[in-house]
């Protein structure tokens, strides 16, 4: 079974700029995570979609956005690219979410940079 | 609050025990993770716990889960220069459905 795909694997952007990353999940797998990873915040939640609909959200600005298609495929955007949005990007699948005991699978991520 | 704690470094001999601990604060977490992340890679899911066991064993891994302090360990056995790499422990909490809530991690470094 193919794992979380991530894509792409490395951005650079300039500041003002927007961005969109892409994220396959596991193959029936229905909830799509997001997370940022910087060195000085560590790992920190995004939002959750499942079933097309945001269903989480982290304490983010509104810049960051994201949405989920159909077949569970799911994209972040993020506008008016800041500095500080430098990170490594992180996908992560699960079957409805973690609760019950579904445990979040990751990919590799996307290393963003604004210069 | 949101707080998963973890110290930062852990250095071992290869054939070593490593024990990489975990302490959280929030009762309703649900379910305990441990996540290894290796140099320009994601994060790879180790095992997990359900908040209401004590231990769980997998091959080399040995989960701990105190749940009255709220304490965690990941016990690897004959650690090896391959287990090295940055340790994250996470938890889910009921009712906040996709979000993994993570500790710092724990670099840990195995000597040869």
């Amino acid at each position: 079974k193919a794992g979380v795909t991530q894509t792409p694997r490395y951005l650079i952007k300039t500041r003002g700029q927007q961005v969109t990353l892409s994220c396959s999940p596991i193959s029936g797998h229905r909830s799509v995570s997001w997370y940022q990873q910087t060195p000085g915040q560590g790992l920190q939640f995004l939002f959750e979609y499942f079933s097309e609909t945001q269903r989480n959200k982290g304490n983010f600005p509104g810049r960051f956005s994201g949405r989920q298609f159909s077949n569970s495929r799911s994209e972040m955007n993020v506008s008016t690219l800041e500095l500080g949005d430098s990170a490594l990007y992180l996908c992560a699948s699960s079957l409805e979410g973690g609760q019950g005991g579904q445990p979040q699978h990751f990919g590799d991520g996307t290393r963003l940079s604004i210069l | 609050g949101e707080d998963v704690e973890q110290s930062l470094f852990l250095s071992v001999r290869e054939g070593d025990s490593s024990v990489i601990n975990c302490t959280y604060t929030d009762s309703s977490s649900t379910y305990l993770y441990w996540y290894k992340q290796e140099p320009g890679a994601g994060l790879q899911l180790l095992t997990y716990i359900f908040s209401n066991m004590d231990m769980k064993q997998d091959q080399r891994l040995t989960v701990l889960l105190n749940k009255k302090d709220k304490h965690l360990s990941l016990r690897i056995a004959d650690t090896q220069t391959g287990d090295s790499a940055i340790y994250f422990c996470a938890e889910t909490r009921s009712g906040n459905t996709g979000k993994l809530i993570f500790g710092q991690g724990t670099t840990l470094q195995v000597k040869p």
